[in-house]
């Protein structure tokens, strides 16, 4: 599996955007980046996919680094609602194993 | 409503008694896959299955079985429970495989488990 290596924390204030980095070296050229998030006492749920391009979706953005060994999860105006971690997931090698890994603790400031 | 439904929510048991936690998807996806998380550990995958029939380990296989014989349903299975598999425990499934393909997994609202 690829491995991925994110923060373990990161603070933002609530209207801001907040960006969620990620790096992913060793993914393969064909897999898919994933980003997943797990709200308090839920189980995680799907945000964003993408293979090369940048892309949008109503949840956020994701920005994919030209060489794919790394991207970065935006969120444009932060909520308290966001608060929650954020996973990103390669999937190198087996593709059926897929990795979480310990994610990134976000809090929103009111 | 497309969901993944795991039951119980809540179980608690004594070491060595023998426990299924179910898993049912609605959505007739072909992958489906356990995970458990602890703190400090993230979420680790216990076992998945490609399809009906077809089950491999994940990282953490060990003390945990599974089967598949319907699409929709995926039950893990402690023959032996110890405390050490106290744990919150996910079902996911997704259309094809998740990593590569254009597949998100979706996820149950976990089965939190202990033993003692």
């Amino acid at each position: 599996d690829a491995k991925t290596t994110q923060p373990n924390s990161m603070e933002s204030n609530e209207e801001e955007p907040v960006h969620l980095p990620c790096n992913h070296s060793t993914i393969s050229g064909t897999d898919y980046i994933h980003w997943y998030r797990q709200l308090p006492s839920q189980g995680p749920e799907y945000v964003i996919h993408g293979l090369t391009s940048n892309v949008n979706n109503r949840m956020a953005s994701l920005a994919i680094a030209e060489d794919r060994k790394s991207s970065t999860l935006i969120l444009h105006r932060a909520t308290l609602r966001d608060a929650a971690v954020y996973y990103c997931i390669g999937s190198g090698g087996s593709n059926y194993k897929l990795t979480f890994g310990k994610g990134t603790l976000l809090t929103v400031n009111p | 409503e497309a969901q993944v439904t795991q039951n119980p929510r809540y179980l608690i048991t004594v070491t060595g008694k023998k426990l299924t936690v179910t898993c049912s998807q609605n959505m007739n996806h072909e992958y489906m896959s356990w995970y458990r998380q602890d703190p400090g550990l993230g979420l680790r995958q216990i076992y998945y299955s490609m399809n009906v029939e077809v089950t491999d380990k994940g990282d953490v296989p060990e003390g945990y079985k599974v089967s598949r014989k319907e699409k929709r349903n995926f039950p893990l299975i402690l023959e032996s429970p110890s405390p050490n598999q106290t744990s919150l425990y996910f079902c996911a499934s997704s259309s094809f495989t998740p990593g590569r393909a254009n597949s998100p997994l979706h996820f149950g609202n976990g089965t939190r488990l202990t033993v003692t």
